[in-house]
C-alpha cells in the first residue's frame, strides 16, 4: 500500500461548484500535512498547511482526521483558475527527522 | 531571483551519457531534496540531505547519485542515463524550524534520454 494515497480523478466540475478531495496516509507517526497546487508541468506551490483543528483560507478549507488517518481539502465556489493538480504531502517520521512524502495528486478541471 | 534555482531547465541526451542536474538555494535551509515526477505517479523521492554531511537514499535512488557541495548546493547525477530516466526533476528545500516544514521548489529540470 502506498504511504500517501489520493484519488487521481479527474474531478470535472462546473464553475461555482463545491468539490472535496481526500488523502489517506498509512504512517501514524506522520507529523504535518500540506496541500500543494501544481499547474501543468510547473513546480508545486504550497496551497495550505493542514492544522489539527482544521483551517480555512478564503474558499479553501482543510481538515485533518488523525484517528482515521486522512486529510481533506474542500474548495467552494470553484473558479476556472482552480483547474490544476492538487498534491497531498505528509511529513512522515518522528522528531525533526521527517520525510516529505507525496500522493500521486488529484486532477481538478473546472469548466464554464 | 528565484530562491531555489535548478540548471539546466531542459536537457536532451543520449543513452549512456553522464548528466548532472544542479540545484542552488538562497533560503539558508539545511535540508534539500531531489524528486522525480512522471505522469500519473506524483513526486517520488530520489535522495535527500539534512545537512552538508548527511546524504540519504530515497525510494528510487538506483541509477542516481548526489553531492552536497555546500549548504546551498545539491547536485544530482545520472552516471549512465537510460530512457526510463526521462522525467521532470525537482529540487526542494525545507527548514523544520520555520512554519510546519513546508517545501520550497525549484522550477524543475526536464530531462529526455533518447
Amino acid at each position: 500500500r502506498k504511504e500517501v494515497e489520493q484519488d487521481p480523478g479527474p474531478f470535472n466540475v462546473p464553475e461555482g461548484a463545491t468539490v472535496a478531495f481526500n488523502c489517506t496516509y498509512s504512517n501514524s507517526a506522520s507529523q504535518s500535512f500540506f496541500w500543494y497546487r501544481q499547474d501543468c508541468r510547473k513546480e508545486p506551490k504550497l496551497l495550505m498547511s493542514v492544522y489539527s483543528s482544521g483551517n480555512e483560507d478564503g474558499r479553501f478549507t482543510a481538515q485533518l482526521n488523525r484517528a482515521s488517518q486522512y486529510i481533506s481539502l474542500l474548495i467552494r465556489d470553484s473558479k476556472l483558475s482552480d483547474s490544476a493538480t492538487y498534491l497531498c504531502v505528509v511529513n512522515r517520521g518522528s522528531g525533526g527527522s521527517y520525510i516529505p512524502t507525496f500522493g500521486r495528486g488529484t486532477s481538478l478541471i473546472v469548466h464554464p | 531571483d528565484a530562491d531555489v534555482t535548478q540548471t539546466p531547465r531542459n536537457r536532451i541526451t543520449k543513452t549512456g551519457k553522464r548528466i548532472m542536474l544542479e540545484c542552488s538555494q538562497t533560503k539558508g535551509h539545511d535540508r534539500m531534496y531531489w524528486y522525480r515526477q512522471d505522469p500519473g505517479l506524483g513526486l517520488r523521492l530520489i535522495y535527500y540531505s539534512f545537512d552538508v554531511k548527511d546524504i540519504n537514499k530515497g525510494e528510487i535512488s538506483d541509477g542516481y547519485s548526489v553531492s552536497r557541495q555546500a549548504q546551498a548546493k545539491f547536485s544530482l547525477s545520472l552516471e549512465s542515463a537510460i530512457p526510463n530516466q526521462t522525467a521532470l526533476y525537482f529540487c526542494a528545500t525545507s527548514d523544520p524550524g520555520q512554519g510546519y516544514g513546508e517545501l520550497f521548489f525549484g522550477e524543475g529540470s526536464r530531462l529526455t534520454v533518447l
